[in-house]
């Protein structure tokens, strides 16, 4: 079965510094990977996938995420953290056999504190 | 070009109510999901859509819960009658995915059910 997990339910830090929310998967074969953003009282926002090829992915609002193999997980990154990136992250993957279906991590609040 | 849009975006409703939410998906996406968001947890599927049919409902308590698509673009998603244990947010999602297409989920900014 295809899964992914948040191993941290909150993650704060302060404006300016570096930030990263971990995620790990647990699929077979190749994974296909997202990273979704919550904002108070609002439905998910796509941020980035990991489809293939370079490690490291480029999304919105300057976020990044790295993909490793070895250890099995899809960081998200963002080299300077601003208050307004405080809101709920999702990590989800992609079902290998059914490409229509997709699974959510339980997510992790970033707090970003000026 | 219009996002996934939902209504209503909250509903108040005593326990044994029926309540109903409708969703309206991205013009051309062929796929549609309904997913439950419980208070700090993430989005689980409920019943996904592809077309007109239901191809996973695995997760749908149907003793209760019921769910339509008519003519493959709106959808409503109807519990009757609703427990204390529904409140939660009720998400909608479209995307048009396809076995070459890794495309990504567009989501609806929910409809939040209180069952009192």
């Amino acid at each position: 079965a295809q899964s992914v997990a948040q191993p941290e339910d909150q993650v704060n830090v302060a404006e300016g510094n570096p930030l990263t929310v971990k995620c790990t998967y647990s699929v077979s074969g190749n994974p296909y990977l997202f990273w979704y953003v919550q904002y108070p009282n609002r439905g998910l926002q796509f941020l980035l996938k990991y489809i293939t090829g370079d490690n490291l992915v480029k999304g919105s609002y300057g976020f990044e995420a790295e993909f490793n193999k070895s250890q099995t997980s899809f960081h998200l990154k963002k080299p300077s953290a601003l208050v307004s990136d405080s809101a709920l992250y999702f990590c989800a993957v992609r079902d290998m056999y059914n490409f229509n279906k997709f699974y959510f991590g339980s997510g992790t609040k970033l707090n970003v504190k000026p | 070009e219009a996002g996934v849009v939902q209504s209503p975006r909250y509903k108040i409703i005593e326990k044994k109510q029926p309540v109903a939410f409708w969703c309206n998906p991205i013009s051309g996406h062929n796929t549609l999901y309904w997913y439950r968001q419980n208070l700090g947890q993430g989005p689980e599927l409920l019943i996904r859509y592809e077309n007109e049919e239901a191809v996973d409902d695995s997760q749908l308590p149907k003793d209760r819960f019921s769910a339509e698509r008519l003519k493959g673009v709106d959808s409503t998603l109807k519990i009757q009658p609703a427990e204390l244990g529904d409140s939660a947010v009720y998400l909608c999602a479209s995307s048009f995915i396809a076995e070459v297409n890794t495309g990504e989920l567009f989501f609806g900014e929910g409809s939040r059910l209180t069952v009192l």
